[in-house]
């Protein structure tokens, strides 16, 4: 039983669109949120995180946000470009980030058309 | 750059081998873990390690074995392949320090196939 539900398992947008990516928890002891993107032949790499002290991060076109009362979060990609396909893991940590294991979701699958 | 290192990308065992899978890292990091990801199910954790000899069971622990002799090497032992353990190993490492506090660094992977 996966404690990180993810969706899509797999997206299609057109260059320039915007990916949606969720994730809904159980875990209310979750308290920091990393977000990992995966290359063809490539291991993981973090992209972007949060703590449930703030609603939204932005990285660049990567956005998080958070919606505690819901326990869910979400990853947008704004403006996606071709470079942007790739596999993309949401987490959660119920010990914050010193060196705790992470649950993964089951991971969503981005192709972008150009 | 932090580099994680699989020894192996690409394996083909048989039923009832002993299969090694080797990790090694060259920031120093104290923890270290093994991932296995299948299609659907995401990264789920087997074992990791916060120290040298020290182990702890992950999600999936069963029909593994993990070894830590030295800091910087942690190795994955399937004691007796079966076709269930065909996946994707991977291997990672994080610091309790400096301002990557907590990220997870990866290798590229193994890809295990158990006939």
């Amino acid at each position: 039983q996966q404690q990180v539900k993810q969706s899509p398992q797999s997206l299609i947008v057109q260059k320039g669109g915007i990916s949606i990516i969720n994730c809904a928890y159980e875990n209310t002891a979750f308290d920091y949120f990393p977000w990992y993107q995966q290359f063809p032949g490539k291991g993981p790499a973090l992209l972007i995180a949060i703590r449930p002290d703030v609603s939204e991060k932005k990285e660049g076109r990567f956005t998080i946000s958070f919606n505690k009362s819901a326990k869910q979060f979400s990853l947008h990609i704004m403006d996606s470009q071709p470079g942007d396909s790739a596999t993309y893991f949401c987490a959660a940590d119920p010990h914050g980030a010193a060196g705790n294991k992470l649950t993964f979701g089951g991971g969503t699958r981005v192709l972008v058309k150009p | 750059d932090v580099k994680v290192t699989q020894s192996s990308r690409y394996l083909v065992k048989r039923t009832g081998e002993k299969v090694f899978l080797e990790c090694v890292q060259d920031m120093d990091h104290e923890n270290m873990f093994w991932y296995r990801q299948d299609p659907g199910l995401g990264l789920r954790l087997i074992y990791f390690s916060y120290d040298v000899k020290m182990k702890e069971k992950g999600d999936i622990p069963e029909g593994y074995s993990v070894s830590r002799e030295k800091k910087e090497r942690f190795s994955l032992i399937l004691e007796s392949a079966s076709t269930n353990q065909t996946s994707m190993y991977l291997c990672a490492s994080s610091s309790n320090f400096g301002a990557g506090t907590g990220e997870l660094f990866f290798g590229e992977g193994s890809r295990l196939t158990v006939l």
